[in-house]
This record gives C-alpha cells, structure tokens and sequence, in this order.
C-alpha cells in the first residue's frame, strides 16, 4: 500500500535548527511536496522536489532522497510564528497526492 | 491569500441534514479538489474534478456528493450528516489537474462544520 510516515510532534527552541524528516512508500514517484499548515488556517505550499538533493528557500530547505524514499524539511533561525503544522505529501504514479498525518511543531522562547 | 474562495467560512447543522459547501478556484485553474480534515488529523483526499468532469475519488461517503459547474466553480454536498462529519472542509485548486505532470494545489481558507 502507499504510506507516508512523519513525527507526530517536535519541540525546538527559537533561533535554533529543526528538521522534520518524512518516509513515503508510493505507486511510482512523481515528487515531494511540503505544506505548512497554521492551526484552523489553510495549508499553504513550501517547496516540491522531484530530484535527489538539497533545494534551499530562505530560511526553509528541502532535500530529498528516491532512493532511501526520503525526505526532510529543515528550518532555520527558527521564530515563534514558524510553530505550525508541517506536511509532506508525496504524488504517485497517477500524480495523485498521498499526505502524511503532518508533524506539529512547537517553538520554545 | 491563495486566490481559492470557499464559503461559508462556519456552518452549524444538526445530525440528519444536508449542506452545501462553495469553491471558487484561483483564476485560470481549472481542477478543483475537496479535502476533509477531523480534529488533530490529517488531510483526507475526498475527490477532485476538472473542467467540469470528475477525475479522482478519494475516501469519499455515499452520503457526499460533488460537481463542478461551466463556469469552474465546485460544490460540495454532505446529506444526512452524522456527528462525525463534523470537521474542516478544504477546497484546493490547481492548474490543470494533468494526470501527466506534478502540479502544486493551492488551498482556500476552508469551511468549518459542526454537526450537533
């Protein structure tokens, strides 16, 4: 079957690092996307990988490895507005989406 | 702001009746998909169309319904709604919903639902 595997929670403290790591288990593999998502609120897009390797965007990057079927979001400087929802959803062959259950995310002072 | 409008933002009904919930995609995009998420859960696919025609079904009940109109947008119908319904409905909306490229779904604000 298909699955995506994520932490449930993470803690980490303002201005550090975190990295939330995702597992998938597709029909074929058509990319990695990672959602952020505000509790109540709507997810809202982060980054897409398709190949293996690091894409970096500000304080957010992505890297992804097809050949272990995974993939991480790392967040630096991290600030108390980043505490939110985090979700990796992988597409299959059918380019559909398969979501993960989403990693909260807490941010300490 | 995503583009995706979705209405109404709340709605309160009780067990047995039937709602509708309205989508408006982004401007040029003609898939729309519609999404159910519980408390604390995780994002559940229910179905996607494009262009006015179905192209995926999710995990969607016989109790729910969907389409999409001539002029793209989607709605969405719950009928004999049970306590369980109770959850935020998602609508995202993409460029084309191609079945032979990856494309980024952009979602509206969502409708929240509460069955009593």
């Amino acid at each position: 079957g298909q699955n995506i595997d994520q932490p449930t929670e993470m803690t980490a403290t303002e201005g550090a690092i975190v990295q939330i790591n995702c597992t998938y288990q597709t029909s074929g593999f058509n990319g990695l996307f990672w959602y952020q998502q505000h509790a109540g609120e709507a997810p809202t897009f982060l980054s897409y990988n398709v190949l293996d390797g690091l894409e970096e965007k500000g304080r957010f990057s992505s890297f992804l490895s097809r050949s272990k079927g995974y993939s991480y979001l790392l967040l630096k400087e991290l600030q108390m507005k980043d505490s939110a929802s985090y979700l990796c959803a992988a597409m299959d062959s059918n380019y559909q989406l398969i979501w993960g259950a989403g990693t909260k995310l807490i941010i300490k002072p | 702001d995503s583009g995706v409008t979705q209405t109404p933002k709340h709605l309160i009904t009780a067990t047995g009746q039937r709602v509708t919930l309205r989508c408006s995609p982004r401007s040029g995009d003609l898939s729309v998909y519609w999404y159910q998420q519980s408390l604390d859960q995780g994002l559940q696919f229910l179905i996607q169309y494009y262009n006015g025609e179905e192209r995926a079904k999710g995990n969607i009940l016989e109790r729910f319904s969907a389409q999409q109109f001539p002029d793209l947008h989607s709605e969405l119908n719950l009928s004999s709604l049970e306590l369980g319904d109770s959850a935020l409905y998602f609508c995202a909306s993409s460029e084309t919903g191609d079945l032979r490229k990856p494309e980024t779904q952009y979602f509206g604000p969502g409708t929240r639902l509460l069955v009593l």
